[in-house]
């Protein structure tokens, strides 16, 4: 699993409270990924990390902001979450070895927003 | 941009027969990765196997094995004698090389693996 929690695992939330999501690595790589699930969609990024501090925006960026403070751990926040925002969420580090770049995945966090 | 389309669904098979689940891609890169996950009920993502856009032979991790025709922009996976464990979610994904190695996957596709 190379490393990489999540947590929480589940959630449940109301409409507009804050939601923090928090994913952790313990091998100090450099990019980090969020990613969110939906049925019919596959996975779309949301965020990635490419350094500490250094965020950009994913293809579903809207109501969602991150932050990395430190190398292992990449927040991914919800400031007003909303019904839309009910999904499973993935964390995802890059590895590089050689030639190959190679995508790991975390166990992922159901959240929903009632 | 990239796109990922898989076309298919849902597909189902026999226990020990082989399958094919097929992807297209649509990119103006030249090089690139190209990768099936498998995702279980138990949700986790597992990567099955990767392909390298420059290389022209195909990839193959045990029974499974990919026809990678880069003209064609279309990567199927091919899994061979089918197991009951091979049931779950089937992500083809697209990964351009350097820069940021961003992931695009396609909608995924649900096999059933049938004793």
């Amino acid at each position: 699993d190379a490393g990489i929690t999540q947590s929480p695992r589940h959630k449940v939330t109301e409409t507009g409270t804050p939601v923090t999501l928090r994913c952790h690595q313990t091998e100090n790589h450099r990019y980090m990924y969020w990613y969110r699930q939906d049925p019919g969609h596959g996975l779309r990024l949301i965020h990635y990390s490419y350094g500490v501090k250094d965020t950009d925006k994913g293809e579903v960026s809207d109501g969602y902001s991150v932050s990395r403070s430190k190398t292992e751990d990449f927040l991914l926040t919800l400031e007003s979450a909303t019904s839309s925002q009910t999904s499973v969420y993935f964390c995802a580090i890059s590895t590089t070895s050689g030639a190959y770049n190679e995508q790991f995945f975390g166990p992922g966090t159901r959240l929903t927003v009632l | 941009a990239q796109t990922v389309t898989q076309s298919q669904p849902e597909m189902s098979v026999q226990e020990a027969e082989t399958v094919t689940l097929s992807c297209t891609y649509d990119t103006s890169e030249n090089n690139y990765y190209l990768f099936w996950y498998k995702q279980p009920p138990s949700r986790q993502m597992i990567l099955v196997i990767r392909q390298e856009a420059y290389k022209q032979q195909n990839a193959t991790e045990n029974r499974f094995s990919v026809n990678f025709q880069k003209a064609a922009k279309s990567f199927s996976l091919k899994i061979s004698d089918s197991q009951l464990g091979d049931t779950a979610m089937y992500f083809c994904a697209f990964m351009k090389h350097g820069g940021s190695e961003k992931l695009v996957f396609g909608k995924g596709m649900k096999l059933t693996v049938n004793p």
